[in-house]
């Protein structure tokens, strides 16, 4: 099946810096990748969704300035953090359509767990 | 407001019996229904699928039953393994690839020795 891969896997950084976590496609293409972010109990939220060679689309109540996404090619899509606070510290999962597959799922990441101190 | 719906935040299944988990949607123009199972620090992982045009589909030990008078589907594995032991989340979107998926808040099975 597809592969889905993030690098990194875990991050910890402190409270101020800018965190780039990175979704790679590894056997197909994707004009389209989704992030998401899991909370404590277990919720995953969508973020946005991530859109190669145009702006990312932001769900209600995600900040555009603090979490800034970019889709530079059709297997590759980023996730910045901007000047992290200890409330963004989560589990953040991006996934992604084979643009090629005749049906129709969506391959998730493994996942980078983010720690803010 | 939550478009789909997982009110039972857990649920403990003896091995060998059957879980049910259940699944409430609102939106009525959701097309395509889907189970994802998850375990701890990883990305969930596609289990099975069903379109609004059915009302049930089978894929060995799982079975997702759709009813879309109701906005109601659930998701039957049986018999229930120590593996089963995770998170399950229910989500839905539309037909198209590019489609977002709206999920729900998760159950957690234990399934029990």
């Amino acid at each position: 099946g597809a592969v889905v891969s993030q690098h990194p896997s875990w991050v910890i950084c402190k409270s101020g810096t800018s965190v780039k976590i990175e979704c790679r496609s590894l056997d197909f293409q994707a004009t389209t990748m989704f992030w998401y972010r899991q909370f404590p109990k277990q919720s995953l939220m969508l973020m946005a969704t991530s859109n190669e060679g145009s702006k990312a689309t932001y769900e209600q109540g995600v900040e555009k300035d603090k979490f800034l996404i970019n889709h530079a090619s059709l297997t590759l899509s980023t996730l910045t953090v901007t000047s992290a606070h200890p409330e963004d510290s989560s589990f953040y999962i991006c996934s992604a359509a084979d643009q090629a597959g005749i049906s129709y799922e969506q391959y998730f990441g493994p996942g980078t767990r983010l720690t803010v101190t | 407001d939550q478009q789909v719906k997982q009110n039972s935040p857990s649920l403990s299944v003896q091995e060998g019996r059957i879980s049910i988990l259940n699944c409430d949607y609102t939106n009525s123009m959701f097309d395509y229904f889907l189970w994802y199972k998850k375990y701890p620090a990883e990305g969930p992982t596609f289990l099975i699928s069903i379109s609004s045009i059915k009302d049930k589909n089978e894929d060995g030990r799982f079975t997702v039953f759709l009813n879309k008078s109701a906005k109601h589907l659930s998701l039957h594995i049986v018999p229930s393994q120590p593996g089963d032991s995770a998170v399950y989340f229910c989500a839905a979107s539309g037909m198209n690839r590019d489609d977002k998926i709206i999920f729900g808040k998760g159950t957690r099975l234990h399934i029990l020795p």
